[in-house]
């Protein structure tokens, strides 16, 4: 069974950077698949950020590319989220996820953790 | 705004059969599989479709996809209580990022 969890503050001030870690358990990163981030802000709808193979090949939202790096730690079975100077736009449920044979095709999802901007 | 495009909400009574649409460009649906996407309240997001019109395994028949040009749909027949969720449909786009509607709320009367 694969499962992810989220990791990090959850509370940043603006300007700062958001980190965040995924940890994979289940499944071996190495094996395969692109592996992703999205996010939703209260009450609204989904977003996604980026995604990254085990290679570590990435691709970014467009909107975000400027301030977002994802990364890959095959040795921990984990991948991580930078976001660089946050504002309270960036308030939001952050997920991670594994995307699957087909970017966009999410199959396993973190529970999410809320991260809030503010000072 | 989001790229993918779909109805705010929809409703339904027990029983029925809704459908939800996902509108799009040659770019995103009109050239690469469709994915829809069921969050329950408070909950992450469930792969439902995958393919266009694939259901992973522990999804019920009752839901079903479909995609046609530029166009996608989900249906759900025999709707129940616990379908009540927001939905959102989801592609790769050619301008190599994968795109979410805006979602859909669903409500069973």
């Amino acid at each position: 069974q694969v499962q992810l969890q989220e990791s990090g503050p959850g509370l940043v001030k603006p300007s700062e950077t958001l980190s965040l870690t995924c940890t994979v358990s289940g499944y071996s990163i190495s094996s395969g698949y692109y592996w992703g981030w999205i996010r939703q802000p209260p009450g609204k709808g989904l977003e996604w950020i980026g995604s990254i193979y085990h290679s570590g090949s990435t691709y970014y939202n467009p909107s975000l590319k400027s301030r977002v790096t994802i990364s890959v730690d095959t040795s921990k079975n984990q991948f991580s989220l930078k976001l660089s100077s946050v504002t309270a736009a960036d308030t939001a449920v952050y997920y991670c996820a594994r995307d699957g044979e087909q970017l966009g095709e999410f199959d396993y999802w973190g529970q999410g953790t809320l991260v809030t901007v503010s000072s | 705004q989001s790229v993918l495009t779909q109805p705010p909400s929809a409703s339904g009574t027990p029983g029925q059969r809704v459908t939800i649409s996902c509108s799009g460009s040659s770019s995103n649906i009109g050239s690469n599989y469709v994915y829809w996407y069921q969050q329950l309240p408070g909950t992450a997001p469930k792969l439902l479709i995958y393919r266009n019109n694939q259901r992973p395994s522990g999804v019920p028949d009752r839901f079903s996809g479909s995609k046609s040009g530029t166009s996608a749909s989900l249906a759900i027949s025999g709707l129940r209580s616990e379908d009540e969720a927001d939905y959102y449909c989801a592609a790769w786009d050619d301008s190599l990022q994968v795109v979410f509607g805006g979602g859909t709320k669903l409500t069973v009367l």
